[in-house]
């Protein structure tokens, strides 16, 4: 167990469709990030907040936005739902916010658009 | 752009045998690598990493080297067991982007009792 939670762990929806995936890092860490695991694109960055504000950001959609809360908690909402954005969205969380911390990641969501 | 390949993609080896996984990255300004175990139904766990001061870095069972010069860097798994079978991940870090991490496309390894 790595210290880092998400809700729900599935979750069904339809196409068009707009849902709000949860994140709680680990205890003491300020920064939460949120990647994307499908078939075919593998495991790809999506953004990085460290503490309360954007930090890094990769090829994130226009339809999907993150945010991170003064207790840290982190959400990513994905919206405008399409069939592609089926996939494993998981969140990590890390101490600091350079790229020689540790990046712990939590179980992640499953997400099925039909 | 910024690029991290994996290899092979699926490794197959007998219990007790050694197991050897290969990156290369593109980005010169990378300098820290780890890896990660994923199992099945589970978020990937880091199980090593390395920082580009260092050449190679052991821990028990399971090894990293890393040689900047040819932007390479590989796992090295000993005395394999059952238990280490999963889909193994390397990962470097992007210059100046934050906490921002480019995976391979990761590797299956299967070890055989």
């Amino acid at each position: 167990d790595s210290g880092v939670t998400q809700t729900p762990k599935h979750l069904i929806t339809a196409t068009g469709q707009r849902v709000t995936l949860r994140c709680s890092p680990r205890s003491g860490d300020l920064s939460v990030y949120w990647y994307q695991q499908s078939l075919d694109q593998g495991l790809q960055f999506l953004i990085q907040y460290y503490n309360g504000e954007e930090r890094a950001k990769g090829n994130i959609l226009e339809r999907f936005s993150a945010q991170q809360f003064p207790d840290l908690h982190s959400e990513l909402n994905l919206s405008s739902l399409e069939l592609g954005d089926s996939a494993l969205y998981f969140c990590a969380s890390s101490v600091g916010s350079g790229h020689t911390y540790e990046q712990y990641f939590g179980p992640g969501t499953r997400l099925t658009v039909t | 752009g910024e690029n991290v390949e994996q290899h092979p993609s699926t490794l197959s080896v007998q219990e007790g045998d050694s197991a050897v996984i290969k990156c290369t990255y593109s980005d010169s300004a990378s300098n820290y690598f780890p890896w990660y175990k994923q199992e099945l139904g589970k978020g990937p766990q880091l199980i090593i990493d390395i920082r580009s001061n260092v050449g190679e870095k052991k821990d028990q069972r399971i090894a990293v080297t890393l040689n900047k010069t040819a932007k390479h860097f590989s796992l090295h798994i000993t005395e394999t067991q059952p238990e280490d079978s999963a889909v193994y991940f390397c990962a470097a870090s992007i210059g100046n982007q934050g906490g921002k991490l480019i995976f391979g496309q990761g590797t299956e390894l299967s070890v055989k009792p």
